[in-house]
């Protein structure tokens, strides 16, 4: 079975500070992993995916996340958040691509 | 190609209704998938198109939803006797048959049931 846990529902971090927004997954085979963000009536955006290539995975905006294999993490982080990062983030994990699996969001607040 | 398009983008409808939505993938993705996300919630799978094959409805709610992708382009998602825990928004998302490319999302039908 697969899912993911999102170990916080909101973060908030001043504009210029780095953010890390944490993912766990539980899945019984080498899963794909997704971060998607979700700005206020806006479609979901893929930020970065990792598919068993390198486990530093870069994304758009300057987000990048690592999988890390013995944690059962990806978190992702950015050095400097701005304020048009302030948006519902989702993690997201899949094993055959027919199904994604999301977290119930991580809600980022960027404080001028 | 603009990405995927949904139609309508809001919808309020009474109890007991049917409403039907529509979802208009990128052209050359074969994939179509329905996905129902609650207010704050991730989004929830329902069901998926390969071409016009739906290869995964079990995940649909329940009978009163029905999918159907006859040509294998647009998709329509049908939901009958509307009830209040319906209210959602519904999302489309259409890839190409490679779990590496990930998603694209549609910008969803926000359902409301009165």
């Amino acid at each position: 079975a697969q899912s993911v846990t999102q170990l916080d529902s909101h973060v908030s971090v001043s504009e210029g500070t780095p953010v890390l927004l944490r993912c766990n997954y539980s899945s019984s085979y080498s899963p794909s992993l997704f971060w998607y963000v979700q700005h206020p009536n806006k479609g979901l955006q893929l930020l970065l995916k990792y598919t068993s290539a390198a486990t530093l995975v870069k994304g758009i905006n300057g987000f990048e996340a690592e999988f890390k294999k013995s944690e059962t993490s990806f978190h992702l982080t950015k050095p400097s958040a701005h304020m048009s990062d302030a948006a519902e983030y989702f993690c997201v994990v899949s094993n055959t691509g027919n199904q994604f699996y999301f977290g119930t969001g991580t809600s980022l607040t960027v404080i001028p | 190609d603009t990405g995927v398009s949904q139609d309508p983008r809001h919808k309020i409808t009474k109890r007991g209704q049917n409403v039907t939505f529509r979802c208009d993938p990128i052209s050359e993705h074969n994939r179509l998938y329905w996905y129902r996300q609650t207010l704050g919630q991730g989004p929830e799978f329902l069901t998926y198109f390969q071409n016009e094959a739906q290869l995964e409805k079990s995940r649909l709610l329940s009978d009163r939803f029905s999918a159907e992708r006859p040509k294998g382009s647009f998709s329509t998602l049908e939901i009958q006797r509307t009830e209040q825990g319906d209210s959602a928004m519904y999302l489309c998302a259409s890839s190409l048959v490679d779990r590496a490319d990930g998603y694209t999302f549609g910008s969803g039908t926000r359902l409301t049931v009165v």
